[in-house]
């Protein structure tokens, strides 16, 4: 797994609280991900990181936000969650933005009921 | 619009046949198409990855082959075993768009006894 770890593996929450998920990545590189996948979809791109303070929106980033204070740790928070938040999560890191690999974290299972 | 498409969807196979899966790509520009396992509950393991350059790559009993004139590639298994059962999902880098990971929606293997 390429030194990733995601937290919590699974999580139950009402609608409209707050969740944070965590990755947590011991090799130190620059590049860090937040994905979802759901049926029927592709893993979609929610916010990617490229070093400490520097984030970007991906293509469905709508209701989450992202804080990268360390190099370590990437933090993906639901302000508020909903249903359509329910999913898996993937963090993954990369080495670069070229033709370099894509490390994945096992995942985390969110349902919002 | 950049999309990859697989075909088939779903595969049933005997341990020890082989297999080969498709990929068809309309992404523009091109940087690198990659070749993903995912297990059932686990995040993606990269299989292969090629650039434009190369029409072959293999990875153990996996074999990528791409085709960048007609954009399409396949994921050719040999000889299978009951842990190839998993999802196999090709993805394309753009080289534009800060090299953006464009993913298909897999094809799903089951390997029988």
């Amino acid at each position: 797994d390429a030194g990733i770890t995601q937290s919590p593996r699974h999580k139950v929450t009402e609608t409209g609280t707050p969740v944070t998920l965590r990755c947590h990545q011991t090799e130190n590189h620059r590049y860090m991900y937040w994905y979802r996948q759901d049926p029927g979809h592709g893993l979609r791109l929610i916010h990617y990181s490229y070093g400490v303070k520097d984030t970007d929106k991906g293509e469905v980033s709508d209701g989450y936000s992202v804080s990268r204070s360390k190099t370590e740790d990437f933090l993906l928070t639901l302000e508020s969650a909903t249903s359509s938040q329910t999913s898996v999560y993937f963090c993954a890191i990369r080495t670069g933005t070229g033709d370099t690999e894509a490390f994945f974290g096992q995942g985390t299972r969110l349902t919002v009921v | 619009k950049n999309q990859v498409e697989q075909s088939p969807q779903s595969l049933i196979i005997l341990e020890g046949k082989n297999c080969t899966l498709q990929c068809n790509y309309t992404v523009s520009p091109f940087s690198n198409l990659r070749w993903y396992k995912q297990d059932t509950g686990r995040g993606p393991v990269s299989l292969t990855i090629m650039t434009f350059s190369e029409n072959t790559k293999s990875n153990g009993r996996y074999t990528a082959t791409l085709d960048a004139d007609t954009k399409q590639s396949s994921l050719h298994i040999t000889a299978s075993q009951l842990s190839d059962s998993a999802s196999y999902i090709c993805v394309v880098s753009n080289a534009g768009n800060n090299r953006k990971l464009i993913w298909g929606l897999g094809t799903s293997l089951a390997v029988n006894p």
